[in-house]
C-alpha cells in the first residue's frame, strides 16, 4: 500500500537558518510522482514541487530545493535561509494511480509544522 | 492563472439545514475534487470528478452529495449534517486526473452547531 511519512512533527528554528523537512515513501508502482505543498495559517494549500520517478534530477527554486532519492525512497525538501514568511505546515504527498479508473489519488504525509522565529 | 475560488469562506448550519458549498475553475483543468480536514490533519479525499463523471467516492455518508454541472462547477450540497462533520472543506483541480499537481481552493471553514 502507498504510505507517506512525514517523521517530523513540528521544526522550530531562528530566521535565516537553513532547514531541512523530511519525507519517505512507499510504494510498488514503477510510476509515480511526488509533490510538496505549503498550507499557511490562512488555510490555502499552495502547490510547491512535482517530480515523477523517472526524474532524480535535484531542483532548486530560490531558497527552495528539493533531493529525490529512490534508493532510500525518500524526497526530502530544504529551505535555506529560512524567513518568518515560511511559517506554515508542509505536506509532502505522493500520486497513487488507479488505473481501474484511471484517476489519481494523493497521498498525504502527516504534515511537518515549521515555526521560523525572527 | 491557477486560482480555484470556494464560496462561501465560512458557513455555520443547524444539523437540519441543506446548505452547499461552490467551486469554480477557469483553467481548464479535467479533474476536480473536494477534501475534507480536520485541525492538525492532512486534507482526506471525499470526491473525484474526472470529465465531469464521478469517479470515485470515498465510503463518504450520504448526508453529503456532490455535483458537478459543467467542466468549471464543483457543488458540494449538505444535509443533516452532524458536528463531527465540521472542518475546512477544500476543492481542488488539475489538468488531469493523472500525474499532475492538483491546485487547490482557499476553503470553506464548516461548523455544524
Amino acid at each position: 500500500a502507498q504510505k507517506v511519512t512525514q517523521a517530523q512533527t513540528e521544526i522550530s528554528v531562528v530566521e535565516k537558518e537553513d532547514v531541512t523537512l523530511d519525507c519517505v515513501y512507499e510504494t510498488r508502482d514503477t510510476t509515480y510522482y511526488l509533490f510538496w505543498y505549503k498550507q499557511p495559517p490562512s488555510g490555502e494549500l499552495v502547490f510547491l514541487i512535482r517530480r515523477n520517478s523517472f526524474d532524480e534530477q535535484n531542483e532548486i527554486s530560490g531558497r527552495y530545493s528539493w533531493n529525490f532519492q529512490k534508493s532510500t525512497s525518500s524526497f526530502n525538501f530544504t529551505i535555506t535561509a529560512s524567513q518568518v514568511v515560511d511559517s506554515a505546515v508542509y505536506f509532502c504527498a505522493l500520486s497513487e494511480l488507479v488505473w481501474s479508473g484511471n484517476t489519481g489519488k494523493l497521498i498525504f504525509g502527516q504534515g511537518t509544522t515549521l515555526q521560523v522565529k525572527p | 492563472d491557477t486560482e480555484v475560488t470556494q464560496t462561501p469562506k465560512h458557513l455555520v448550519m443547524g444539523m437540519t439545514n441543506k446548505k452547499s458549498l461552490k467551486c469554480e475553475q477557469h483553467m481548464g483543468h479535467r479533474a476536480m475534487y473536494w477534501y475534507k480536514q480536520k485541525a492538525k490533519k492532512p486534507p482526506e479525499l471525499m470526491f473525484v470528478y474526472s470529465y465531469e463523471k464521478l469517479s470515485i467516492n470515498e465510503s463518504v455518508p450520504s448526508r453529503f452529495s456532490p455535483e458537478c454541472p459543467n467542466s468549471s462547477l464543483l457543488n458540494l450540497h449538505l444535509h443533516a449534517l452532524q458536528p463531527e462533520d465540521s472542518a475546512l472543506y477544500l476543492c481542488a483541480s488539475s489538468p488531469s486526473p493523472t500525474g499532475y499537481e492538483q491546485y487547490f481552493g482557499p476553503g470553506t471553514r464548516l461548523t455544524v452547531t
